[in-house]
Formats: structure tokens, sequence, C-alpha cells
């Protein structure tokens, strides 16, 4: 079946660091991909979505590319601040699939 | 402004007892979700449903049961056979489609004791 692998955590930066967080899949025909950020106590929000091939998803300084060759979808952000601390996870919603799989998600803590 | 409401936030509960986690949603979303999330840990699937008076087991659908009498609401109730039910409940919902997100209310913390 379908599968999401993130990069175990906890990952730990300094602010202004460059992050990268790797999101791998394994899923038939095209799937659509996303990246979802969770704050302490809060509900999932979305944070990017692509939905075909070599497409960038981007926003609030974040991006990903749907990358099929490699079958990757990693998040990249080019100087993190202390507000990014969060759980980052990556998902995945198959051709035809009514429920979305996700990752086990990475917590990440920037300090200042 | 549309969204998904979770109530309470925060609920206590003695073990034996059934409880009810309101989800209620006003974004004309087709389908709904019901999540699991234990501390550290990822999110695990207890039920879906696609349209009104259907619905479907997730991974842990044992000691759960849920109702979809309405396209806005799909209460969950969590039983007194779950045997660790204390947890942080999300619930989400989506259009059907293949590009569609899911969208997650803020989630109920169930402490059973």
């Amino acid at each position: 079946g379908d599968s999401v692998t993130q990069m175990e955590g906890p990952v730990t930066l300094s602010e202004e660091a460059f992050l990268t967080i790797n999101c791998t899949y394994t899923a038939t025909g095209y799937p659509s991909l996303f990246w979802y950020v969770q704050y302490p106590g809060e509900g999932l929000q979305l944070l990017l979505k692509a939905t075909k091939a070599d497409d960038k998803g981007s926003n609030k300084g974040f991006e990903a590319t749907y990358r099929k060759e490699t079958t990757s979808f990693h998040l990249e952000k080019g100087s993190v601040q202390v507000s990014d601390s969060a759980v980052y996870f990556c998902a995945l919603v198959g051709q035809g699939a009514q429920k979305l799989v996700f990752g086990q998600g990475t917590r990440l803590t920037i300090n200042p | 402004d549309g969204g998904i409401t979770q109530s309470p936030k925060y609920l206590f509960r003695k073990e034996g007892q059934n409880v009810t986690l309101s989800c209620e949603q006003n974004l004309n979303h087709d389908a709904m979700y019901w999540y699991r999330q234990d501390p550290g840990q990822g999110l695990r699937l207890i039920y879906y449903s696609q349209i009104v008076n259907d619905f479907q087991k997730g991974d842990i659908a044992e000691g759960y049961s849920v109702s979809r009498e309405k396209k806005e609401s799909f209460p969950l109730t969590v039983t007194s056979a779950q045997k660790n039910p204390t947890a942080f409940y999300l619930c989400a919902s989506r259009f059907q489609g293949h590009n569609s997100p899911l969208h997650f209310g803020n989630g109920t913390r169930l402490t059973v004791t």
C-alpha cells in the first residue's frame, strides 16, 4: 500500500539556519503530496501542496518540489525562525484514494 | 469564517463512562475523518465518512463509534470498551477529489482516569 517516510527527529537548529526535512513516498500512479504543520496543542494546518510531478509548493518561505524520479517531497526553508518550531507532517493521497497517508512527523526546534 | 469546530477542547471522564466528542464543519465538505494522536506520535485513523449515513472503519476503530446524520456533523463516541482512551483527538474534513487536502479542527484532549 501507499506509505510515507519522513526523516526522524527531533531536529534542532539555530535561528537563520537552512532547513531540510526529508520525505519519501511509495505510491502507485501520481499521488498528491502535502506538508502539514502542527503547533503545540493545536490541529494540523496545511502548509503547502503539490499535485503533479515537478510542481513546487510554497508558503511562508517554505518550499517543496514533487520529484517523481526520486519519489521525494523534501521540505526546505532558507532561514528558519524561532516561530517555525513545530511538528511537520508529510502526507499523500493516492489517485482514487479516500484517505490521506501521513508520515510519522518531525519535531523541529529553533533556538534563538 | 469557514472551518471545523471541535468541542470541548479539554474533556475529563471516569473510566467506564462513554463520552462523545463533537465535530462540526461549515466548509460544505463531503468527507469527514477522526484521528487519534498520542504524545510524540503520528496520526492514526479511527473512522471516516464519505457521505451522510455512511462511514468506514479506519485502522483503530475498536472501542469507538460514529454517526453521520448530517453533512456538517460527525460526532465520535469513545466507549468504555476502548482500553486506552486518553489521547488527543483530531477531526478533519475535505472535498472528494484527488487534489483536495484535509482541513483539521483544533482537537479535543480527552483524559480518562
